[in-house]
């Protein structure tokens, strides 16, 4: 299984709603990361986490909050968007966090947010 | 840093053979240069990973030459679902909580029957 499941597909909300993206891999991964990606442009990195512990924060506002409740579980929650955070949300994993053949991520197929 | 600088887009034919070629001047000696595909309103997908010299496997060959400054994806025999972006990254930088996967802006081939 080289999955990487992200619920859900899409979401809409309010400036003011709490609301949560989840990823989940049963590959056995140690690294799991968050992405924002914007119509037409790159992804970019948000988080980065490593045995469950929070490694790289991008400077990413305090709106998003990451959670890695155990190793196969990663969680993006939100609150207090902007419609500019509209996005596609993005989470990968990797056998582990470092360099070289050991870090080919494998991404989920994202949650299509959308900001009112 | 190593930074990648690849082409914006790609014209092609079906049945033809594609190469995208990847520039990243300031590669660093343990970094490896990974290629990924992208399809619209999906996730990135790795094709294929390398050193240096030439690495082949059931879907693309990677080619770096030996100053690794430059590498080039080819695609043989592309069809209509190959259209996507493909984004070519080198490295993993990890510095305390500055450390960066960078993706650069990717090249977007289109193929056409």
């Amino acid at each position: 299984d080289t999955e990487v499941t992200q619920t859900p597909k899409h979401l809409v909300m309010g400036m003011t709603n709490k609301k949560s993206l989840k990823c989940e891999q049963h590959m056995g991964h140690r690294a799991m990361y968050w992405y924002k990606q914007k119509a037409k442009k790159p992804p970019e990195l948000m988080f980065v986490y490593s045995y469950e512990k929070l490694s790289i924060n991008e400077s990413v506002p305090s709106r998003f909050s990451p959670e890695c409740p155990n190793s196969s579980l990663l969680n993006l929650h939100l609150h207090a968007l902007q419609p500019e955070d509209s996005a596609l949300y993005l989470c990968a994993s990797s056998p582990i966090l470092a360099g070289g053949a050991k870090n080919i991520q494998y991404f989920g197929a994202g949650t299509r947010l959308s900001v009112l | 840093l190593a930074k990648t600088t690849q082409p914006i887009s790609m014209d092609s034919y079906e049945g033809q053979e594609v190469n995208i070629t990847c520039s990243h001047n300031n590669i660093a000696t343990n970094d490896y240069i990974t290629w990924y595909q992208q399809f619209p309103s999906q996730g990135p997908r790795f094709i294929i990973q390398g050193y240096k010299t030439k690495v082949t496997n059931e879907v693309a060959s990677l080619f770096i030459p030996a100053d690794r400054k430059s590498s080039t994806l080819s695609l043989p025999r592309v069809s209509l679902s190959d259209t996507a972006v493909y984004y070519c990254l080198v490295g993993l930088l990890w510095g305390g909580s500055q450390g960066n996967l960078i993706f650069g802006k990717g090249t977007k081939l289109s193929v056409k029957p």
